[in-house]
């Protein structure tokens, strides 16, 4: 089967760096994406690996290492609003569908 | 932006009853699916549709359920007969045909929050 494993919680202050951090054990990998959720709304997408390294967009960078079949996010200069949950994602391109696996979410409260 | 939209937004039903939740996903997307988050937990795959029929359905997703595109532009999800355990965020999502290089993105609607008592 396939999992991906993050922290469930993690707790960060208003100006900080936080990481939050994914391995997964999948059978075919083609990257690695990165979800957020806030409470009650749906999942929007953030950023995307398919090589090693870091990608980075603004305050959030992703890295991803294939031959640990791990990655994380870096969320830096948080802000209260980065408040919600954060899921790492793989495709599962495995006979026709294109479904996505998340994983089990990481819960990041940024205190003041 | 384009983007997928769901209505109802919350559905309060009896169990044993019949529940359809609709999605309209984005215009020139091909591929379809409908997910579900149960309170507190990840989002799980229920079904993925493409080129007018199911292309892959998880454990989750047995003979209750059903999914249909009747016209092209909506897609739906009905529960037959609702059980409590169905309780959960229901999330449709939509893709391209063509991933651009370096993206990976699907595209979620906001949601029907389904409470069945």
């Amino acid at each position: 089967g396939q999992s991906l494993e993050q922290p469930s919680e993690v707790t960060a202050v208003e100006g900080a760096i936080v990481q939050i951090n994914c391995t997964y054990q999948t059978s075919g990998f083609y990257g690695l994406s990165w979800y957020q959720q806030h409470d009650g709304g749906a999942p929007t997408f953030l950023s995307y690996n398919a090589l090693d390294g870091l990608e980075e967009t603004g305050r959030f960078s992703s890295f991803l290492s294939r031959s640990d079949s791990y990655g994380y996010l870096l969320l830096q200069e948080l802000q209260m609003k980065d408040s919600a949950s954060y899921f790492c994602a793989v495709r599962d391109y495995g006979g026709a569908t294109n479904k996505l696996i998340f994983g089990t979410g990481t819960l990041l409260a940024v205190q003041p | 932006e384009p983007e997928v939209t769901q209505t109802p937004s919350h559905q309060v039903t009896q169990m044993g009853q019949e529940v359809i939740l609709r999605c309209v996903p984005i215009s020139n997307h091909l591929y379809f699916y409908w997910y579900r988050q149960i309170l507190g937990q990840k989002v799980e795959f229920l079904v993925s549709f493409y080129n007018n029929e199911i292309s892959e359905k998880s454990e989750i997703f047995d003979d209750q359920f059903s999914v249909e595109r009747p016209d092209g532009s909506n897609f739906t999800l009905k529960i037959r007969s609702t059980k409590l355990e169905d309780s959960a965020m229901y999330f449709c999502a939509s893709d391209g045909s063509h991933q651009r290089e370096g993206q990976d993105t699907q595209y979620f609607g906001p949601g029907t929050r389904l409470t069945v008592l």
